[in-house]
């Protein structure tokens, strides 16, 4: 069964300081697709970045990258020059044909 | 302005009461799915669509009903809601399945009592 794991329930990390998101996966498959998504307080869910397991690069978006190791199954967000509108809920999510299952989420408080 | 719709975004309904929650997008957008947030358990997929009149099954499906009659319309409809069904639920869709960017809604508060 697909199973994402995001071990880090909250986090803190100083204004200007880059962070880390932890996210590991359980698939079988050999074709799937990894999201992340930010949600912050307002509720609204926002894509940040996309990485396919048959990228062979790690996906960038402006200050997000993905640090995409397939051999070990995680698929970790980095937010380089963390700000304080970056203080919100992270959701990882893995998709398998039609379906796109979730992780439990990491709080980030980034700290002025 | 290209936009995921839903309402109510806000509900108190009976135990029971038939209701229906509406998503529509304005995107021309294929796939469309709806989803649960639960405190502890991030979101889980309910139901989703590939196109008018596909649907299918997501991991939480029980007590939902869903319908795409309309590309642009993909309703989730609660038969008989229960006190479990509480939760904050979320439309999304995307241009295709495979299309990496999904468009969330505002999403709905739904409380069941």
């Amino acid at each position: 069964a697909q199973k994402i794991t995001q071990t880090q329930p909250g986090m803190f990390v100083q204004e200007k300081e880059a962070v880390t998101l932890d996210c590991t996966y359980d698939t079988s498959d050999q074709s799937y697709g990894l999201f992340w998504y930010k949600q912050p307080s307002s509720g609204e869910m926002i894509f940040l970045i996309y990485q396919g397991s048959y990228d062979e690069q790690n996906a960038t978006e402006g200050r997000y990258s993905l640090n995409f190791q397939k051999a070990r199954k995680s698929a970790n967000l980095v937010i380089s020059a963390s700000q304080l509108g970056d203080s919100a809920m992270y959701f990882c999510a893995i998709r398998r044909g039609g379906k796109l299952i979730f992780g439990q989420g990491t709080e980030l408080s980034v700290k002025p | 302005e290209a936009q995921v719709t839903q309402n109510p975004r806000y509900l108190i309904t009976v135990t029971g009461k038939k209701l229906t929650v509406t998503c529509s997008q304005n995107m021309n957008h294929e796939y469309m799915s709806w989803y649960r947030q639960d405190p502890g358990l991030g979101l889980r997929q309910i139901y989703y669509s590939m196109n008018v009149e596909v649907t299918d099954k997501g991991d939480v499906p029980e007590g939902y009903k869903v319908s795409r009659k309309e590309k642009r319309n993909f309703p989730l409809i609660l038969e008989s809601p229960s006190p479990n069904q509480t939760s904050l639920y979320f439309c999304a869709s995307s241009l295709q399945l495979l299309s990496y960017e999904q468009y969330f809604g505002p999403g709905t508060r739904l409380t069941v009592t």
